[in-house]
C-alpha cells in the first residue's frame, strides 16, 4: 500500500521567512512519481511540481524548490521568502495514475 | 495540458436525493478518476473511471452509493445518490498523462441539508 505522510499540521510565518514542507512517503513501487499541489481558500488545486522516481534531481523554481531525496523517501517543499499569497494549504502527492494525497499542510503568512 | 470542465460547480441540496456530477475533458485522456475532499480534510479517491466498463472502487466506497458513467475518452459522470449531510464534499474530477501531471477539475461543492 502506498503512503503519504504530512507531519506538519500548520506552519505559520512572517512574511519573507523561509518555510520547509515536508513529505514522506512509502510505495513498493519502482516507478512513480510525486507531486506538490497547492490549494488556496477558493478550493481549486494549483499544480506546482512533478517529480519522476528515477530524477532525483533538486529543482528550484522562482521562490520554490524541492529536495528529492530517495534514499529517505522524502519529497521536500521549501517556499523561500515567503508571501502573503502564498497562504494556503499544500499537498504532497503520490502514484502513477490514481493519487495517494498526504493531510497537508495549513501555510498561514502572516505580514 | 488538458483543460477539464466540471459541472456544477456548486450545489446545494436536500438529503435524501440526487446529484450527478459531470467531468468534460478537452482532448482524449485514458485515466480519469474521481475523488473526494471532506471539509477539512485531504483528497481520497473514489474510484476510477473506466471507458466503456464499470468504475474501478476504492475501499469505502460503492456502486449504489457512487455510480459512475464513463461513455467515452473525454467525459465521465459521479452521481451521488442518496444524500445525507455526510456526503458534504468538495468532489473533484482528475485526469492522468504519463509524463506529465495530473489535472484537476475545478471541483463541485456539495452541501447537502
Amino acid at each position: 500500500a502506498q503512503k503519504v505522510t504530512q507531519a506538519q499540521t500548520e506552519i505559520s510565518v512572517v512574511e519573507k521567512e523561509d518555510v520547509t514542507l515536508d513529505c514522506v512517503y512509502e510505495t513498493r513501487d519502482t516507478t512513480y512519481y510525486l507531486f506538490w499541489y497547492k490549494q488556496p481558500p477558493s478550493g481549486e488545486l494549483v499544480f506546482l511540481i512533478r517529480r519522476n522516481s528515477f530524477d532525483e534531481q533538486n529543482e528550484i523554481s522562482g521562490r520554490y524548490s524541492w529536495n528529492f531525496q530517495k534514499s529517505t523517501s522524502s519529497f521536500n517543499f521549501t517556499i523561500t521568502a515567503s508571501q502573503v499569497v502564498d497562504s494556503a494549504v499544500y499537498f504532497c502527492a503520490l502514484g502513477w495514475g490514481k493519487l495517494q494525497f498526504g493531510a497537508g499542510t495549513q501555510v498561514v503568512v502572516t505580514p | 495540458s488538458a483543460v477539464i470542465s466540471q459541472k456544477p460547480s456548486r450545489d446545494i441540496c436536500q438529503r435524501g436525493t440526487s446529484l450527478t456530477i459531470q467531468c468534460q475533458v478537452d482532448s482524449q485522456v485514458t485515466m480519469m478518476f474521481w475523488y473526494r475532499q471532506q471539509p477539512g480534510q485531504s483528497l481520497t479517491l473514489i474510484a476510477t473511471a473506466n471507458q466503456g466498463s464499470e468504475a474501478t472502487y476504492e475501499s469505502g466506497f460503492v456502486i449504489d452509493k457512487f455510480p459512475i458513467s464513463r461513455p467515452n475518452l473525454t467525459f465521465s459522470t459521479l452521481t451521488v445518490s442518496n444524500m445525507s449531510p455526510e456526503d458534504s464534499s468538495i468532489y473533484l474530477c482528475s485526469v492522468f498523462r504519463v509524463n506529465t501531471e495530473a489535472f484537476f477539475g475545478q471541483g463541485t461543492r456539495l452541501t447537502v441539508v
